[in-house]
Order: structure tokens, then sequence, then C-alpha cells
């Protein structure tokens, strides 16, 4: 059974420019979460979709991000425009059950440097 | 703002027994606890998860006491390859935020 795969791997952009990463979570997972980690910091919640709909988005840090997950298969984040402080690695993961405390799958991150 | 605190690095041999403890003073009361590992260049990869009391799976224990204000992470006997991120997670703020701890890096030597 294929995992929680995140693409790309990499992003390196400038600021101002805008960046979509993508999160592909492990099919049937009705729960998608969206977590990043800042340098040095540690892993904060952005945001979590229950199939197509946003259940939680207290963790977004401002209105230039924007996640979708329309149809309720993948997501997609994206930076609008990028600053210096957003650079860090995204994680995406998933879970089946109704429970944000149950198990997740976690990919394996996408690193974003904003220069 | 209460944080999710863990000791920042932690050194051990091959063969020991490893105690990792979060702190997470503003748990919600009804939702358990969660551990994580994460190796470079990896998401975290779950452990274990637990209430109260003790939880044991193959890989780990879990200790939490009555106040489940804290939680202990015990890995039996490391090795090489436990050398890795140990992260807590808990649900805070009435039970709505999915909050990460500061994390552990443990380094496992010969």
């Amino acid at each position: 059974e294929a995992g929680v795969t995140q693409f790309p791997s990499h992003s390196v952009i400038e600021k101002g420019q805008t960046v979509t990463l993508r999160c592909d979570p492990i099919s049937g997972h009705d729960n998608l979460y969206w977590y990043r980690r800042v340098m040095g910091k540690e892993i904060k919640f952005l945001l979590h979709f229950v199939k197509e709909s946003k259940q939680d988005e207290s963790g977004m840090p401002n209105n230039r991000f924007l996640a979708e997950r329309t149809g309720g298969t993948y997501s997609t984040l994206k930076v609008q425009p990028a600053e210096l402080e957003d650079s860090g690695v995204y994680f995406c993961a998933s879970s089946q059950g109704t429970q944000k405390s149950d198990e997740q799958f976690f990919g394996p991150g996408t690193r974003l440097t904003v220069l | 703002l209460a944080k999710t605190t863990q000791p920042i690095s932690m050194d051990s041999y091959e063969g020991q027994e490893v105690n990792i403890t979060c702190s997470h003073n503003n748990i919600a009361t009804n939702d358990y606890i969660t551990w994580y590992q994460q190796f470079p260049s990896q998401g975290p990869r779950f452990i274990i998860q637990g209430y109260k009391t003790k939880v044991t799976n193959e890989v780990a224990s879990l200790f939490i006491p009555a106040d489940r204000k804290s939680s202990t992470l015990s890995l039996p006997r490391v090795s090489l390859s436990d050398t890795a991120v140990y992260y807590c997670l808990t649900i805070t703020g009435g039970g709505n935020k999915l909050t990460f701890g500061t994390g552990t890096q443990l380094k496992v030597e010969l």
C-alpha cells in the first residue's frame, strides 16, 4: 500500500513568488492534515480536512496561505506571495479515524526555501 | 501560552533503557497522547498512544500519570537505529488544538 506522498520534495523560490505544494494521502483516508516546521521550532498544525471540507484551519498563519482538497482526494497548499519566514518543511498527514488523536501517517515533507 | 515541552536532546548507549518525558499541562481531558519518531528527511512515524496509566507495544511503553500533565516514552533496549527525533502529540486548548512537543533528539552510540 502506498503511503502519503508529497510533491515537490524541495522548492526554492524568491520572495514574492507563488508556490503550490501537493499532498496525496493514503487512499481511503478521509482526514488530511497539513503541518509545518520552521527552522529551529516545533512542528505546528496548519489545518485539517475531512474529505473536501476544512474542519479546522485555525493554524493557518495568514491569508497568504490557501489550502484546497477538491474531490476529497489530494490536497494542495498554495503560498502567495511567499515571504522569507515561510521557509521550512511542510508535512502532510492522513488518517482513517474520526478523532484528531488517531494515528496519522505522514508524508516525507516538502522543504520550502524562500530567498 | 502553555507549551508542550520535551528535553532538547538525550544521549544513550546500545542496550540501555531510554525514558523521554513530555510536559503537557494544557492537555484536553478526553484525548489520547501520541508519540512519534522521526528520521532525517522523513515524516514522523507513529510509535505508541495512550490515555492513562501504562501502555506497552512491541517497541515501547508509555507511562501517563493520573493528572495526565506529562507522559514518558520508554524505549527498553535502544539500538543505533533508534537514533531519531521523538515527538509527543497532544490535543490542547479544550479539545481542539493539535500540539506537537518541542521534540527530543535521541542519539544512541555503541
